[in-house]
């Protein structure tokens, strides 16, 4: 079965260092990766997705960026966090098909900036 | 622009009611729509939905799809308290690209 991973559960780190946030999946290949934000009370963002290693497709700007240095891995990166970077941060995966477009979430990182 | 508008944006019941949660969309190439429930951390997958009419069921929930009006119910019956959550409802566009909704948050008091 698929499984998919996050980590850091938890992240309290001060505005301007650098973030770096990691999603593996499990079970499955050449799946879609997604980066999801999701500030307090409000819908999920889409930030990033990807369809195969080194193709990242960004869905808005910001101070953020996302790499796939593997078939399994996103990373979700940041050279100086600001205060509005603070919320949880879901990865996701999905694989194409008729019955198979759902997206799957990982359990999402909490990401407070001081 | 697409759009996904979920009503209510919450709502507070007792145990044992019914609810039913609204999703209204307007997306350029539809593909599906989805439901998820939040709870404390990540939304689990509850429906996938690409046909009118089609009544999906997983025990209390259920949840149908109308593209010629747009929009698509989520019913709970027999609320428990344990289907407090926020639940979301997205649209996959053709690209498969999610447009995600706001939320319902539903509260069931005992």
């Amino acid at each position: 079965s698929q499984t998919i991973h996050q980590w850091p559960a938890t992240l309290v780190q001060p505005v301007g260092s650098p973030l770096s946030l990691e999603c593996t999946v499990e079970g499955t290949s050449n799946p879609n990766l997604y980066w999801y934000r999701q500030a307090a009370g409000r819908g999920l963002q889409l930030l990033f997705y990807s369809v195969g290693i080194g193709q990242i497709s960004s869905e808005v700007p910001q101070n953020l960026s996302a790499s796939r240095p593997q078939d399994r891995q996103f990373i979700l990166s940041s050279k100086k966090l600001l205060l509005s970077d603070s919320g949880f941060y879901l990865c996701a995966w999905s694989v194409l098909g008729d019955f198979l477009d759902t997206q799957y979430f990982g359990p999402g990182t909490r990401l407070t900036v001081l | 622009e697409d759009k996904v508008v979920q009503s209510p944006l919450s709502l507070v019941v007792h145990e044992g009611d019914t609810v039913t949660l609204n999703c209204s969309y307007e997306v350029t190439n539809f593909r599906s729509l989805l439901w998820y429930k939040q709870e404390k951390k990540a939304p689990t997958f509850l429906f996938m939905l690409t046909s009118s009419g089609i009544e999906k069921k997983s025990g209390r929930l259920s949840s149908i799809l109308d593209k010629k009006e747009l929009f698509s119910i989520l019913n709970i019956t027999a609320t428990q308290t344990g289907d407090s959550a926020v639940y979301l409802c997205a649209v996959m566009d053709s690209n498969y690209q999610l447009i995600w909704g706001a939320g319902t948050k539903l509260i069931i008091k005992p």
